[in-house]
């Protein structure tokens, strides 16, 4: 089974601090995504990764930045946390584009507080 | 860019009564089109999923839904429901072959009760 795990399940930070939300997966898959999900806004995208050290801007970027240094890993940054980025984060990876899009496989998400 | 409308955010069901959830999107040259469920505590998970052949899919916990592409709808419908599929369920689309494609774009999500 496909395995994709977050370092966190819940994160309590205080505005200004820098934020890391770490993803892996196990499966090798070459795309990886960061989601915030919100009440009554579903799911957004913030970034995704089709490959290492390669990276996309998705619907929402501001205030974040990723890192993916490794194949299985991509991490997200909030390099200054404000109280508008308490949010649910899910992590996602799914196999090479390029083609019909294939399943996203989710992790179990982080739910962030910043205070 | 590609949108998707879940027009109902929570959908009460006796239990053994049918149901379903409706998603539509905006029309596009070519779409493949998700139903992902979430669980209480839980990520995300495929419910099934049509890129193409018969416009019907199944899932194998007895979802079905049907691609209509001249009404750009995608509803999820499942004939008698049970405790157990008390959830969140998500429609996505995507854009499609090519780069850019493994992106989804996600409807706000439906919230189904069922009450015992």
């Amino acid at each position: 089974d496909v395995k994709v795990t977050q370092s966190s399940r819940y994160l309590v930070k205080r505005t200004g601090e820098k934020v890391f939300l770490e993803c892996v997966q196990d499966m090798d898959h070459e795309n990886m995504f960061w989601y915030r999900q919100d009440p009554g806004l579903g799911l957004r995208l913030i970034y995704f990764s089709y490959d290492v050290k390669m990276k996309e801007k998705g619907d929402i970027p501001e205030g974040y930045s990723v890192s993916r240094e490794k194949k299985e890993r991509f991490s997200l940054i909030l390099e200054s946390a404000s109280t508008n980025q308490t949010s649910m984060y899910l992590c996602a990876s799914s196999t090479l584009g390029g083609r019909p899009a294939d399943t996203q496989y989710f992790g179990p998400g982080t739910r962030l507080t910043v205070l | 860019a590609q949108s998707v409308t879940q027009l109902d955010s929570q959908v009460p069901v006796f239990e053994e009564a049918p149901v379903e959830l409706r998603c539509n999107y905006s029309s596009s040259v070519s779409v493949y089109l998700f139903w992902y469920v979430q669980y209480p505590n839980q990520g995300l998970q495929l419910l099934l999923k049509y890129l193409s052949g018969s416009t019907l899919v199944e899932s194998i916990n007895g979802f079905e839904a049907e691609f209509n592409k001249s009404q750009t709808s995608f509803h999820l419908r499942k004939p008698s429901v049970h405790i157990s599929d008390t959830a969140e369920y998500f429609c996505a689309v995507s854009d499609g072959e090519g780069f850019g494609n493994e992106k989804l774009t996600f409807g706000t999500g439906t919230r189904l009760t069922i009450i015992p």
